[in-house]
């Protein structure tokens, strides 16, 4: 168990739909980082949050969006669905910085049909 | 940007052989390698990590890697592997600057161990 807590931990839905997958991270971690598993595109960054700030962004498609709470939960936010969204999407929490491993959470797989 | 290399999609072993996992990272001035196991339906877990200092790092389940900067190499080692073992591996390295931060991941290596 890493610590690192996700729901949920699958979500079906159809296209055109709205999401939210939500992460909470191991205690006293400030960095949270969110990724997607799929078969075509493998393990990809998507967005870093440290502290509720955004630091750092990778291939997040513009209808995706990210937040981090001042509790310092996370919730990924996915809109107008496509088929192609359907994949694992993993959230990351570490205490931020280059030289700091990151623990993963179990992943949500999402499901548009 | 950095990128990583896992040179082989699949690498079937039998128990008890040992297996060599293969990885290649861009160059950078700064390195922080690392790799992860992923089991089946479950998420990432780290079984080592290269910062700085010795070229030989150790981790968990008895597994090795060695960094070899001139070759830009990370390939991860186990003299004997087990059942267990068998899961998809991932070689990762951290990039970023002034507190962003992001892993590239390669395209991992699935392990399977035949009986």
């Amino acid at each position: 168990d890493s610590g690192v807590t996700q729901t949920p931990k699958h979500l079906i839905t159809a296209t055109g739909q709205r999401v939210t997958l939500r992460c909470s991270p191991r205690s006293g971690d400030l960095s949270v980082y969110w990724y997607q598993q799929s078969l075509d595109q493998g393990l990809q960054f998507l967005i870093q949050y440290y502290n509720g700030e955004e630091r750092a962004k990778g291939n997040i498609l513009e209808r995706f969006s990210a937040q981090q709470f001042p509790d310092l939960h996370s919730e990924l936010n996915l809109s107008s669905l496509e088929l192609g969204d359907s994949a694992l999407y993993f959230c990351a929490s570490s205490k931020g910085g280059i030289v700091y491993e990151q623990f993963f959470g179990p992943g949500t797989r999402l499901t548009v049909l | 940007a950095q990128s990583v290399t896992q040179l082989d999609s699949q690498v079937p072993v039998f128990e008890e052989a040992p297996v060599e996992l293969r990885c290649n990272y861009s160059s950078s001035v700064s390195v922080y390698l690392f790799w992860y196991v992923q089991y089946p339906n479950q998420g990432l877990q780290l079984l080592l990590k290269y910062l700085s200092g010795s070229t030989l790092v150790k981790g968990i389940n008895g597994f090795e890697a060695e960094f070899n900067k001139s070759q830009t190499s990370f390939h991860l080692r186990k003299p004997s592997v087990h059942i267990s073992d068998t899961a998809e591996y991932f070689c990762a390295v951290s990039e970023g600057l002034q507190g962003a931060q992001k892993l590239v991941f390669g395209q991992g290596t699935r392990l399977t161990i035949n009986p």
